[in-house]
């Protein structure tokens, strides 16, 4: 328990499809990411929020948009996607504070699967 | 972001100590060298972090040079469950860090 929760652990979805997944944090930091992992692939940065502002946009396609409505949960809203975007889907936090940014704490992921 | 380079893979037994050494010649004098791993389909979990000399915690220690070019992750011990991809990372901790994670090393811990 890494007190970053992810749902749901797993999802399969049709390309027409839209679909929504969860991370929430508990450890009152105020910085989360979405990161992609791919079969064999290191992970891929995909979304920064600090502060509830999205910070970082890693050049991802508009299918992924995602959503931090308060410092404890970030949504990534899913659709039309390809099959090219199964893959494990991570979710992780860190606190900014005083110049410094703490080490990240990740979620369990959401293992995507787009048929 | 200075890069980093490691194994990308090592071998070891149970009982023994692994060390695993990563490369990051252009590292700049405000990063950190962090080691994460990571369990198949789970994400990172913080090992160790530091700056210079030695860090050491209930988990692993972590050795730098001086010249801090190289560091070096000695996971004492290892067990079965130590069998995982480790990551080395180097950035400066402040607030426009971006965790960036290359291919890291797989180590296998063998009977």
């Amino acid at each position: 328990e890494t007190g970053v929760t992810q749902t749901p652990r797993h999802l399969v979805m049709g390309m027409t499809n839209k679909k929504s997944l969860k991370c929430e944090q508990h450890l009152g930091h105020n910085a989360m990411y979405w990161y992609k992992q791919s079969a064999k692939k290191p992970l891929e940065l995909m979304f920064v929020y600090s502060l509830e502002e999205r910070v970082e946009n890693n050049s991802v396609p508009s299918r992924f948009s995602p959503e931090c409505p308060n410092s404890s949960h970030l949504f990534l809203h899913l659709h039309t996607l390809q099959p090219e975007d199964s893959a494990l889907y991570l979710c992780a936090s860190s606190q900014d504070g005083g110049g410094r940014r703490t080490e990240a704490f990740f979620g369990q992921g959401t293992r995507l699967t787009v048929v | 972001l200075a890069k980093t380079t490691q194994p990308i893979s090592m071998d070891s037994y149970e009982g023994q100590e692994v060390n695993i050494t990563c490369s990051h010649n252009n590292i700049a004098t405000n990063d950190y060298i962090t080691w994460y791993q990571q369990f198949p389909s789970q994400g990172p979990r913080f090992i160790i972090q530091g700056y210079k000399t030695k860090v050491t915690n209930e988990v692993a220690s972590l050795f730098i040079p001086a010249d801090r070019k190289s560091s070096t992750l000695s996971l004492p011990r290892v067990s079965l469950s130590d069998t995982a991809v480790y990551y080395c990372l180097v950035a400066r901790m402040d607030s426009s860090y971006k965790l960036i994670f290359g291919s890291g090393t797989r180590l296998l811990v063998r009977p």
